[in-house]
C-alpha cells in the first residue's frame, strides 16, 4: 500500500517568490491535511481538505492557502515568501479527517527561503 | 486554546534504562490524544491513540497512558532504535490537532 507522497523534498526559494507544494495522499483517504514544522515552534496546523473542500484553517497568513482535487491530491501555495517561512512542510492523509482520527504523514518538503 | 505541553526538551538514557515521557495538555472536549514518533528525515509515524482517561495501550517496549489533564509515554528497556523525537497531539472540539514541541529521545548503547 503506497503511503503519501509529497513532491518536492528539497526546494530553496528567494524572498518574494512563491511556491507550490504537491501532496499524493493514501489511495482513499479523502482529508488532507498541511502542517508547518519549525524548531521554534513545533508543528502547526495549517488548513484541512476534504472533498476538496477546505475544513479547517489555521491561525496563518492568507499567503498560505491549498486546493484539494476530486482525486484528493492536494496542492499548498505560498506567495510573497519569506525568510522566517524556512520550514519542513508536511502533508497527512486520513479516512476521516482531523477529529479523532489516525494521520499518515508523508516525507515533507523542506523549504528555505534565503 | 488547545495547548500540548512536552516534558523533558531531550532526554539521554543508557540502553536498559526505563523511563516515562510526559504530554500535559489543555483541550476543549478532547476526541484523542495522539503518540507519534518522527525520525531525523521523515515525517511523523503513527504510534498511539487513547480516547479517555485510564486507557492505556502497549506495543513492543512503549505504554501509553492517559489522564484527565497529562498523558505519559513508558519505554521500557529501550534499545538504541528506539532514539526518535517523540510528539504528543490532542484534538478537541475545533478538529484541529495541536501538536506539543517533541520530546527528543536519544539511547545509548
Amino acid at each position: 500500500k503506497a503511503g503519501v507522497t509529497q513532491t518536492p523534498r528539497y526546494l530553496i526559494k528567494t524572498r518574494g517568490q512563491q511556491v507550490t507544494l504537491s501532496c499524493s495522499p493514501i489511495s482513499g483517504h479523502r482529508s488532507v491535511s498541511w502542517y508547518q514544522q519549525t524548531p521554534g515552534q513545533g508543528l502547526q496546523f495549517l488548513f484541512e481538505y476534504f472533498s476538496e473542500t477546505q475544513r479547517n484553517k489555521g491561525n496563518f497568513p492568507g499567503r498560505f492557502s491549498g486546493r484539494q482535487f476530486s482525486n484528493s491530491r492536494s496542492e499548498m501555495n505560498v506567495s510573497t515568501l519569506e525568510l522566517g517561512d524556512s520550514a519542513l512542510y508536511l502533508c497527512a492523509s486520513s479516512a476521516q479527517g482531523t477529529g479523532a482520527n489516525v494521520l499518515t504523514f508523508g516525507a515533507g518538503s523542506r523549504l528555505t527561503v534565503l | 486554546e488547545d495547548q500540548v505541553t512536552q516534558s523533558p526538551e531531550a532526554l539521554r538514557l543508557q540502553e536498559g534504562e526505563s523511563s516515562s515521557l510526559n504530554c500535559s495538555y489543555t483541550v476543549s472536549g478532547l476526541r484523542g490524544l495522539f503518540w507519534y514518533r518522527q525520525d531525523p528525515g521523515k515525517g511523523p509515524e503513527f504510534l498511539f491513540t487513547l480516547y479517555s482517561a485510564g486507557e492505556e495501550k502497549e506495543k513492543e517496549r512503549l505504554k501509553a497512558t492517559l489522564t484527565k489533564k497529562e498523558s505519559f509515554l513508558h519505554i521500557t528497556a529501550p534499545k538504541p532504535e528506539d532514539s526518535a523525537t517523540y510528539l504528543c497531539a490532542v484534538s478537541g472540539g475545533s478538529y484541529i490537532p495541536t501538536f506539543g514541541r517533541g520530546t527528543s529521545l536519544i539511547v545509548h548503547p
